[in-house]
């Protein structure tokens, strides 16, 4: 069965220095994923997503995150925070995103703060 | 283009009442989804709409239904409002094949 966990409900950072949000996944099968970003009052943006080609898949606004199989993660980083940058961030998995929605799993979320 | 829209965007509601939620995709997207979003539950899938079908459906009562129309635009219900049922609902679109959903802003609703 699919899950997902993020590892940190909060994550605090200071502008300029780097972020990490971290993301555990299960999967029985080769697992498609997404880091999805929701700012206040408003709906998911698509920072990246990783399908089966190189493990290493950079996203919008400098993020980046790589899939590791050997520990089933999917970690979400970016050099240097942002003040816009504080926002929810969700790690997404699903076995087959093209043919059944319900296989679509969305993490609990990391909210992320930045401090000036 | 223009993005997902998604109208009212707030709502406020007495339990026993109904709701009627609307979602209009991207231009030429055929498949819609909607999920419910709360702070003790998170994000869940309710049911996802492709050319006036639906495609697949959550764990949710039938008090929530959905319909889609041949524009492609989708509207959800909820019948017998309860307490619980107060939540951000959102709206996704996609090309179809496309692995990548389009969130609209949603539709906060307060259910009183």
């Amino acid at each position: 069965a699919q899950s997902v966990t993020q590892l940190d409900s909060h994550v605090s950072v200071s502008e300029g220095t780097p972020v990490l949000l971290r993301c555990n996944y299960s999967s029985s099968y080769s697992p498609s994923l997404f880091w999805y970003v929701q700012h206040p009052n408003k709906g998911l943006q698509l920072l990246l997503k990783y399908t089966s080609a190189a493990t290493l898949v950079k996203g919008i606004n400098g993020f980046e995150a790589e899939f590791k199989k050997s520990e089933t993660s999917f970690h979400l980083t970016k050099p240097s925070a942002h003040m816009s940058d504080a926002a929810e961030y969700f790690c997404v998995v699903s076995d087959s995103w093209k043919t059944s929605y319900d296989k679509v799993i969305f993490g609990p979320g990391t909210s992320l703060s930045v401090i000036p | 283009k223009a993005g997902v829209t998604q109208t009212p965007r707030y709502l406020i509601k007495t339990r026993g009442q109904q709701v009627t939620l609307s979602c209009s995709p991207i231009s030429g997207h055929r498949s819609v989804s909607w999920y419910q979003q709360t702070p003790g539950q998170g994000l869940q899938f309710l049911f996802e709409y492709f050319s006036e079908t639906q495609r697949n459906k959550g764990n949710f009562p039938g008090r929530f239904s959905g319909r889609q129309f041949s524009n492609s635009r989708s509207e959800m219900n909820v019948s017998t409002l309860e307490l619980g049922d107060s939540a951000l609902y959102l709206c996704a679109s996609r090309e179809t094949g496309a692995t990548v959903q389009f969130f609209g802003p949603g539709t906060r609703l307060t259910v009183l």
